[in-house]
């Protein structure tokens, strides 16, 4: 069965600082692998994926994440955290060898702190 | 454009009593879902319309949940008797073709309470 792991419930990073926010799923087959965040009383924003090609994907934000295969994750990274981008993440993948639906983590909570 | 829009945005009903949701997906997009976020859970996925297909009803919690879609555009999940742990935020997205690596774009959500 497919899944999706987000090891942290909740991220705390100053300002100013990388940020890093982890993601591993297991699927049968290729993945492919996006990230949405969530601000309050909104509803989930894409913010990037990976269908294929290189592996380091980048996105809105200055947002980027690396494909490592074979690590079988999909990290989010930014160099230099804002404020603004407190919010909630949430990693999901899917497979091209399997036609079922994707499969949300069950989210990060990122807390800038200024 | 327009993005997707639910409503109500907020609905508090007391145990009991049926409940519809209302999604209204961006114009011409062919594909609509409907998903439960419950708090400090991720997405749950509840259905998902693709054109004229059957419905992918798998991940309905029970048969208290249905939802249909009249036209290939609105779309409208409804509760019978609902139940506490209904309490939830519920999520319609639509994308354009219903291609699972294709990006979903998401409404505000509608916030259940059932007291």
């Amino acid at each position: 069965a497919q899944s999706v792991a987000q090891p942290e419930d909740q991220v705390n990073v100053a300002e100013g600082n990388p940020l890093t926010v982890k993601c591993t799923y297991s699927v049968s087959g290729n993945p492919y692998l996006f990230w949405y965040v969530q601000y309050p009383n909104r509803g989930l924003q894409f913010l990037l994926k990976y269908i294929t090609g290189d592996n380091l994907v980048k996105g809105s934000y200055g947002f980027e994440a690396e494909f490592n295969k074979s690590q079988t994750s999909f990290h989010l990274k930014k160099p230099s955290a804002l404020v603004s981008d407190s919010a909630l993440y949430f990693c999901a993948a899917g497979s091209y060898s399997s036609a079922s639906k994707i499969i949300f983590g069950s989210g990060t909570r990122l807390s800038i702190r200024p | 454009g327009a993005g997707v829009s639910q409503s109500p945005s907020n609905k508090v009903t007391e145990k009991g009593k049926d409940v519809e949701l209302r999604c209204d997906p961006i114009s011409g997009h062919t594909a609509l879902y409907w998903y439960r976020q419950s708090l400090g859970q991720g997405l749950e996925f509840l259905i998902y319309f693709q054109g004229n297909s059957a419905p992918d009803k798998s991940g309905l919690p029970s048969d208290r949940f249905s939802a249909e879609r009249t036209g290939g555009s609105v779309s409208t999940l409804t509760i019978q008797r609902t139940q506490q742990e209904d309490s939830a935020v519920y999520l319609c997205a639509s994308s354009p073709q219903g291609v699972m690596r294709e990006t979903q774009y998401f409404g505000p959500g509608t916030r259940l309470l059932v007291l």
